[in-house]
């Protein structure tokens, strides 16, 4: 167990609202990424997070924005959700160092975009 | 690029039975990680093992193995007297070495739905 929560775990939400999800973690970890898992795709990187204040983009940014004001909670707003974006969406931490990193996950958020 | 592959979408099995799940990867890195998450139907994502590149030691915990082939870019897992808890959707995924502090960024390919009958 990585200390990882995750909220809201179930959203419904309608196309055009922005949404907010939040990762909160309790162990101090530095590195933050939230992924997306949708059928035929696995999971993919959306936005990561080295430091407070210190986000980069993924693979699948377009449509997201993050933000870190402090190390244990990175938030992952949909600007203004579309019926794509319907998802479950996993965040995670890396424990470990020098090459021995190994990323954990939250429990996951299950969003319907109508 | 990196790309991993899983080209079992799903397989079935009988309890007891052995069961290997295959996993290609594609990297220009020579030093890279990989590897198995398991998730079962409850949806959470539980690691199972990382293995670093230049380590090709085959490794085995309890009834599951894992094979990792540098010269075929595989590293398939297998699991002995399969039972039905092992049912799950399981991913391979790859990173890259990083330096200066970037980030390992995981590549997952797209799983392996594993059903085992009682």
């Amino acid at each position: 167990d990585a200390g990882i929560t995750q909220s809201p775990r179930h959203k419904v939400t309608e196309t055009g609202t922005p949404v907010t999800l939040r990762c909160h973690q309790t162990e101090n970890h530095r590195y933050m990424y939230w992924y997306r898992q949708d059928p035929g795709h696995g999971l993919r990187l959306i936005h990561y997070s080295y430091g407070v204040k210190d986000t980069d983009k993924g693979e699948v940014s377009d449509g997201y924005s993050v933000s870190r004001s402090k190390t244990e909670d990175f938030l992952l707003t949909l600007e203004s959700a579309t019926s794509s974006q319907t998802s479950v969406y996993f965040c995670a931490i890396s424990q470990g160092q020098g090459g021995e990193e190994t990323q954990y996950f939250g429990p996951g958020t299950r969003l319907l975009v109508l | 690029a990196q790309k991993v592959t899983q080209a079992q979408t799903e397989i079935s099995v009988v309890e007891k039975e052995d069961v290997t799940l295959d996993c290609v990867y594609e990297t220009r890195d020579t030093t890279y990680y990989l590897f198995w998450y398991k998730q079962p139907p409850s949806g959470e994502l539980v690691f199972l093992i990382r293995r670093n590149s230049f380590d090709e030691q085959n490794e085995i915990s309890g009834r599951y193995s894992w094979n990792f082939q540098k010269s075929t870019s595989s590293f398939n897992f297998t699991i002995t007297a399969s039972q039905v808890v092992d049912s799950a959707v399981y991913f391979c995924a790859l990173s890259e070495a990083y330096y200066g502090g970037a980030t390992n960024k995981l590549i997952f390919g797209t799983g392996t739905l594993l059903a085992v009958q009682p």
